[in-house]
């Protein structure tokens, strides 16, 4: 049974508006969250993530929302840019031990100029 | 900094060769992973190593073998290839604490 799931396989925006990418996990012992950007022929990247005692992270242009009671978290991109156009992953784990990551299916953002 | 590096890049085997894909990093990481990534799924966990010497199975391991004999160093053994382990595979590391993982760029393993 999938314990992270990224319900959009793909999203398609205009460049300079809003990107949001949602993520839903089921397992209540998680409680650190990360996203990860994957282009083509590349190993994925960490670009941001939050901890379970947040409701929200801020990086420049990237935003994570974490919704503990829905287990719920999503990645806002604003403004979107052609260059974020790439895969991202939702990734959750618990702290401490192995670090051990389980990854989301992915959604494929399309970013149009 | 190379940080972490796979080799080889692409294979082909042939189903029941045998080989060992490579993973290098240098950031001195004591954790390190092998993933492999499949259409339409995301990355699952195939074995990975806490520390220097120790290995552990993660969510897919049935038909791998791992060794982690140096810190630097994780070792991915496929003992009889067969043509469902075709796939993508990353190795990543960390240096665990709340750090993420570092990804190198992949193997692209076909297996016919």
């Amino acid at each position: 049974d999938q314990q992270v799931k990224q319900n959009s396989p793909s999203l398609s925006v205009q460049e300079g508006r809003i990107s949001i990418l949602n993520c839903d996990y089921t397992n209540s012992m998680f409680d650190y969250f990360l996203w990860y950007k994957k282009y083509p022929a590349e190993g994925p990247t960490f670009l941001i993530s939050i901890s379970s005692i947040k409701d929200k992270n801020e990086d420049g242009r990237f935003t994570v929302f974490l919704n503990k009671s829905a287990k719920h978290l999503s990645l806002h991109i604003v403004p979107s840019q052609p260059g974020d156009s790439a895969v991202y992953f939702c990734a959750c784990k618990t702290q401490g031990g192995s670090e051990k990551l389980v990854f989301g299916k992915g959604t494929k953002l399309t970013v149009n100029p | 900094n190379a940080g972490v590096t796979q080799t080889p890049k692409f294979q082909v085997l042939k189903t029941g060769q045998s080989m060992t894909l490579q993973c290098a990093q240098d950031m001195n990481h004591n954790s390190m992973y092998w993933y492999r990534q499949d259409p339409g799924m995301g990355l699952r966990l195939i074995y990975y190593s806490a520390s220097e010497g120790t290995t552990d199975k993660g969510e897919v391991p049935d038909g791998y073998n791992v060794s982690r004999l140096k810190k630097q160093n994780f070792l991915l053994g496929l003992e009889s290839a067969a043509p469902s382990q075709t796939s993508v595979y990353f190795c990543a590391s960390t240096r665990g604490g709340g750090q993420p993982q570092h990804f190198g760029d992949g193997t692209r393993l076909s297996i016919l």
